[in-house]
């Protein structure tokens, strides 16, 4: 399975934007790029997708570059909530069983 | 609104005691996993199901049993717990079919064998 490389960890003040970088090098041109995130305590949540094309929602912006290898989650106001650990995840098989974990970015958010 | 529901949420054991983890699922999906999480890791499939009556190992299916009688029920079960299995384990359901679609996590079950 494709591999992502993420920092260990991340420091962002609150209200500013945070650019969380994720490398996938030996992606392939039918991976989706996932993110999720893990708040203290809790399972992880669903944060954005993407194939190619940049991508918005409500939680985050995923800007992809052109040729794959790297993405940026973007959270455009850093709030003390959104202190977590950040998993950039390939989603390289068909079928159930497509999502594998490194150890993610943790991002602190400083007041 | 419940999305994924996990009981018990806390449990001590001692080793060699048996135990089920139950996860409940209100969205209809029909995948569901089981995962466990260690101190500074990620998490790691144990078992899965790709619907009703099904089964599937992971990466680290040893010493855990799973089954899915229901749709909406999967339950994770320990017959003789051992320290190792120490850990918090994690439910997780999603609709079936293509690679994004994202997938749904309890809140987790913080498991202690002593």
């Amino acid at each position: 399975d494709a591999k992502t490389t993420q920092p260990n960890s991340m420091e962002s003040n609150e209200e500013e934007p945070v650019h969380l970088p994720c490398n996938h090098s030996t992606i392939s041109g039918t991976d989706y790029i996932h993110w999720y995130r893990q708040l203290p305590s809790q399972g992880p949540e669903y944060v954005i997708h993407g194939l190619t094309s940049n991508v918005n929602n409500r939680m985050a912006s995923l800007a992809i570059a052109e040729d794959r290898k790297s993405s940026t989650l973007i959270l455009h106001r850093a709030t003390l909530r959104d202190a977590a650990v950040y998993y950039c995840i390939l989603s390289t098989r068909t079928g159930a069983n497509n999502l594998f974990f490194g150890t993610g970015t943790r991002l602190t958010v400083i007041p | 609104n419940a999305g994924v529901t996990q009981t018990p949420k806390f449990r001590v054991l001692k080793t060699g005691q048996s135990m089920t983890l139950l996860c409940a699922q209100d969205m209809n999906h029909e995948y569901m996993y089981w995962y466990r999480q260690d101190p500074g890791m990620g998490l790691r499939l144990i078992h899965y199901s790709v619907g009703e009556g099904t089964t599937a190992k992971g990466e680290v299916p040893d010493g855990y049993n799973v089954s899915r009688l229901k749709k909406q029920n999967f339950l994770l079960g320990l017959e003789s717990a051992a320290p190792s299995q120490t850990s918090v384990y994690f439910c997780a359901s999603r609709v079936q079919g293509a690679r994004y679609y994202g997938y749904t996590f309890g809140s987790g079950t913080r498991l202690t064998v002593v």
